[in-house]
């Protein structure tokens, strides 16, 4: 089946410390997104992409870091820069930047 | 600048009432995309519907219908004869020309048995 896959579902990361949050989708999708979502908001893009090896960022990509090796896959890197990391990951791709988007089930992460 | 607002944080009805969720928009592309998602408990967000902006045509699929209005620049969603299953915070996003999604913060909806 289609569709986008993101592990772990729950993370915990200690203060300081850098993790990767994997996403990897089998759409054949161009673009993909990571979100923020914290309790009672909506989404914050963090970083998207429109092609492999090209990103841009979104509003809130201060302390996170993407790459795009491959156009089934971007991951992303929370950085011990980011000061409040914990939150829930949400990654999404389209066909391109018009397409509505599939969502992965997304990433909780806790900072501890 | 663009921007969705759902006024309504939260709303709760009984099983079987009709509720509408409330989206309004602002940008001033002429060609933008307008959706709504659903969040249920589990966190994944699931795609309900996009409406480009040249097409004003309401849409009803089984229970859900949406109701586009450019001149009041609102895309309100309805559920008819509400169910628990229903029960989900809903999203209503914009996206312009080749910009970036824009989400409102979302509606809590709770259908009480």
């Amino acid at each position: 089946d289609g569709g986008i896959t993101q592990s772990p579902k729950y993370l915990f990361r200690k203060e300081g410390q850098n993790v990767t949050l994997s996403c990897e989708q089998n759409l054949n999708h161009d673009a993909m997104y990571w979100y923020r979502q914290d309790p009672g908001q909506g989404l914050r893009l963090i970083y998207y992409s429109q092609i492999v090896n090209d990103f841009q960022k979104g509003d809130i990509a201060e302390g996170y870091s993407v790459s795009r090796e491959k156009k089934e896959s971007f991951p992303l890197t929370v950085t011990s820069a980011q000061k409040n990391p914990t939150a829930f990951y949400l990654c999404a791709s389209s066909i391109d930047l018009t397409g509505q988007g599939s969502f992965g089930p997304g990433t909780r992460l806790t900072v501890l | 600048a663009q921007k969705v607002t759902q006024a309504q944080t939260e709303i709760s009805v009984v099983e079987k009432e009709d509720v509408t969720l409330d989206c309004v928009y602002e940008t001033r592309d002429t060609t933008y995309y307008l959706f709504w998602y659903k969040q249920p408990p589990s966190g994944e967000l699931v795609f309900l519907i996009r409406r480009n902006s040249f097409d004003e045509q309401n849409e009803i699929s089984g229970r859900y219908s949406w109701n586009f209005q450019k001149s009041t620049s609102s895309f309100n969603f309805t559920i008819t004869a509400s169910q628990v299953v229903d029960s989900a915070v809903y999203f209503c996003a914009l996206k312009t020309s080749y910009d970036k999604v824009i989400f409102g913060p979302g509606t809590s909806l709770s259908v009480i048995p």
